[in-house]
């Protein structure tokens, strides 16, 4: 099992650029989360998805958009980057309470 | 609204010497707790968690922590620490109807 995968590991974006961020995930978990992480503030929750084809809001959701279409993955998207956005993205996944996060993914936007 | 809230912002130890990390949420019921522990460069790792029983949990590499309601904490401890044990340890809790809250984490520095 590679347990909970995301690509890219990193990348750097110019502001107002666009890109998406996979998260893939092989246990059969129904939940799936986005999670930034930002010096002094832990981790925040983005959006999160419940079941294939279901998203919700978590508590930092503007400027990003997710989809699940398959169950075992969860992408991020970023429409118009901007520096407020440089941050390292975690993926994580779960079936019952305990969450199995990735290794992460390392944005700068410039 | 549940949160939770680490007070040490950074903690520095001897190597060898015991180790306790404070937590306390705010939540009205028992509330599910976690530990996580984030080496640098890396992911969130589980170190163990509370849902109910013996308020005195075990978890990998030697740490455990206790759960007190009265006191509304969930504090981790390790009796004798190690140099690989520098890292940044986050707690969390989660009831069954909402998303993980993290509280901002602690970063441990270990000396010799």
């Amino acid at each position: 099992n590679a347990g909970v995968t995301q690509t890219p590991k990193f990348r750097v974006l110019k502001t107002g650029q666009s890109m998406t961020l996979l998260c893939a995930q092989d246990m059969n978990h129904e939940y799936m989360y986005w999670y930034r992480q930002d010096p002094g503030m832990g981790l925040r929750l983005i959006h999160y998805s419940v079941g294939e084809g279901t998203t919700a809001k978590g508590e930092v959701p503007d400027g990003y958009n997710v989809s699940r279409l398959k169950k075992q993955n969860f992408l991020l998207g970023l429409e118009s980057a901007a520096p407020s956005q440089t941050s390292v993205y975690f993926c994580a996944s779960s079936y019952g309470l305990e969450q199995y996060f990735g290794p992460g993914t390392r944005l700068t936007v410039t | 609204a549940q949160s939770v809230t680490q007070p040490d912002i950074h903690i520095t130890v001897s190597e060898g010497a015991s180790l306790e990390l404070r937590c306390n949420y705010s939540y009205g019921a028992t509330p599910y707790l976690f530990w996580y522990v984030q080496s640098p460069g890396q992911g969130l790792q589980l170190l163990l968690k509370y849902f109910s029983g013996d308020t005195l949990v075990q978890g990998i590499k030697g740490f455990e922590a206790e759960f007190k309601r009265s006191q509304s904490s969930f504090n981790l401890r390790k009796p004798s620490v190690h140099w690989s044990d520098a890292a940044e340890y986050f707690c969390a809790v989660v009831r069954r109807d909402t998303p993980l809250v993290f509280g901002k984490g602690t970063r441990l520095s270990v000396i010799a």
